[in-house]
């Protein structure tokens, strides 16, 4: 079983700021299966991208997905207040899904 | 649009069975694989299981295996999960989500979640 370890576990940063946050997995991910979501509370989960770097529909662009084999980010370019919340990676690999445990993005 | 909606959720004793449903509408459903994921209050997200268009392929969290079954009704757009042995770590918003790539693998649209409460 692959499992996802996302750092930092919270971020603070203010509007304006780059984030970047990181998702390591235990063993190499095929980039095709590589997904993060954005949390805020008392919400469902939103995709945010897929194949590691692929933006869902209607995802601003300042969300930017990358990285391949054990080690993917996703960096917000320039935070906007309704940026800050929780995100999660996933990956699904042998059949099986799992999330990372989350990183809270927060204001600073 | 897209819309998803579980029901079924609700307080179960320890070792109690329950079913959830979910509804779906805005897509053509028999052409989606479909998913479960929970929450646990305050925690993160946790892979429940998936199922492609037509039942034939399915797949488990190790953590439910056994005990869950995941089904679906194409003719009436609606997804299940059979829920049995249950304790109180199952204890959470249960989630079904549609992926609209063909491997299966996103979970592109989600419903509101329904809560599920194991306790005595």
């Amino acid at each position: 079983e692959i499992v996802l370890t996302q750092s930092p576990g919270t971020l603070s940063l203010s509007p304006g700021e780059r984030a970047t946050l990181s998702c390591r997995a235990s063993e190499s991910v095929s980039i095709n299966y590589l997904a993060w979501y954005q949390q805020k509370p008392g919400q469902a989960p939103r995709l945010l991208v897929y194949g590691a770097s692929s933006r869902a529909t209607g995802i601003p662009d300042r969300f930017i997905g990358g990285g391949s084999g054990t080690d993917f980010t996703l960096t917000i370019s320039r935070l906007e207040p309704e940026d800050f919340a929780v995100y999660y990676c996933q990956q699904h690999s042998r059949s099986i899904g799992a999330f990372g445990q989350g990183t809270r993005l927060e204001i600073k | 649009e897209v819309q998803l909606v579980e029901s079924g959720g609700g307080l179960v004793q320890p070792g109690g069975s329950l079913r959830l449903s979910c509804v779906a509408a805005g897509f053509t459903f028999s052409n989606h694989w479909m998913h479960w994921v929970r929450q646990a209050p305050g925690k993160g997200l946790v892979w429940v299981s998936r199922m492609n268009s037509d039942g034939s392929i399915i797949s488990y969290a190790e953590s439910v295996k056994g005990r869950f079954s995941i089904s679906r009704d194409n003719a009436k757009n609606t997804l299940y999960l059979q829920m049995k042995s249950l304790t109180a770590e199952d204890t959470a918003v249960y989630y079904c989500a549609m992926s609209s790539v063909t491997s299966g693998t996103t979970n592109d649209y989600w419903g509101p979640g329904t809560l599920v409460t194991v306790s005595s």
